[in-house]
């Protein structure tokens, strides 16, 4: 079945920009929707954003103004970026498919990423 | 946007059900009949265990089941088992502002 891995710098420092990619195995990116969830520490899971296929992108409102999704079809890819983190960004950040974006098929193992000088 | 409102932690003996609640409002658990449920073991990959309220994917034990009464979305565990014992969370459409969020979260402790 599909397995998605993400990757990307574990520690990122105040004011630069997350990025993290998710490398889509044994599956297409075609007809799926593509999101990013993250888990703060001592926290709850919070919903990012996703990309379709074919580029349509949603955000978290309350993330919005930072957050750029992307994919790269030819990759098996999808990648995000977060501008301007804080200490509050540290978190476990997921990658997930979706046949629909309401349910959440298949996740990756998850990626932790702390914002630290 | 708010997070949905689980309870912080259920318990319950091996055998035993459990029912954990995910309480959201109007606008989104008690609007729209897309209520997912995901258990969180730390370290792996987090697994869909119900989606659109009360389906189960191909290869959930059947002792999971979900529910939905107005604002409020349940997960029951009938015939509790070790390997149940994990974070789990409710996730739900919240219409084309919000568009989705998650609960605060339940652990579920195998006693």
């Amino acid at each position: 079945h599909v397995q998605l891995q993400e990757s990307g710098p574990g520690l990122v420092k105040p004011s630069e920009t997350l990025s993290l990619t998710c490398t889509v195995s044994n599956g297409s990116l075609t007809n799926y929707y593509w999101t990013w969830i993250r888990l703060p520490p001592g926290k709850g899971l919070e919903w990012i954003g996703y990309i379709y296929y074919s580029g349509t992108t949603n955000y978290n409102p309350s993330l919005k103004s930072r957050v750029t999704i992307s994919v790269d079809t030819s990759r098996n890819q999808f990648s995000l970026k977060l501008s301007s983190v804080t200490a509050a960004d540290s978190a476990v950040y997921f990658c997930a498919r979706a046949f629909s974006p309401e349910s959440l098929e298949y996740w990756g193992p998850g990626t932790l990423v702390n914002v630290s000088s | 946007q708010s997070a949905l409102t689980q309870p912080r932690s259920v318990s319950g003996s091996p055998g035993q059900s459990v029912t954990i609640s995910c309480t959201g409002t109007s606008s989104d658990v008690g609007r729209y009949n897309y209520v997912s449920w995901y258990q969180l073991h730390p370290g792996k990959a987090p697994k869909r265990i119900i989606y659109a309220v009360t389906q189960r994917p191909s290869g959930v034990p059947d002792r999971f089941s979900g529910s939905k009464s107005g604002n409020t979305a349940s997960l029951t565990i009938s015939g509790l088992q070790a390997e149940d014992e994990a974070d789990y969370f409710c996730y739900s459409y919240a219409g084309n502002y919000i568009f989705y969020v998650f609960g605060t979260g339940t652990k579920v402790t195998v006693l």
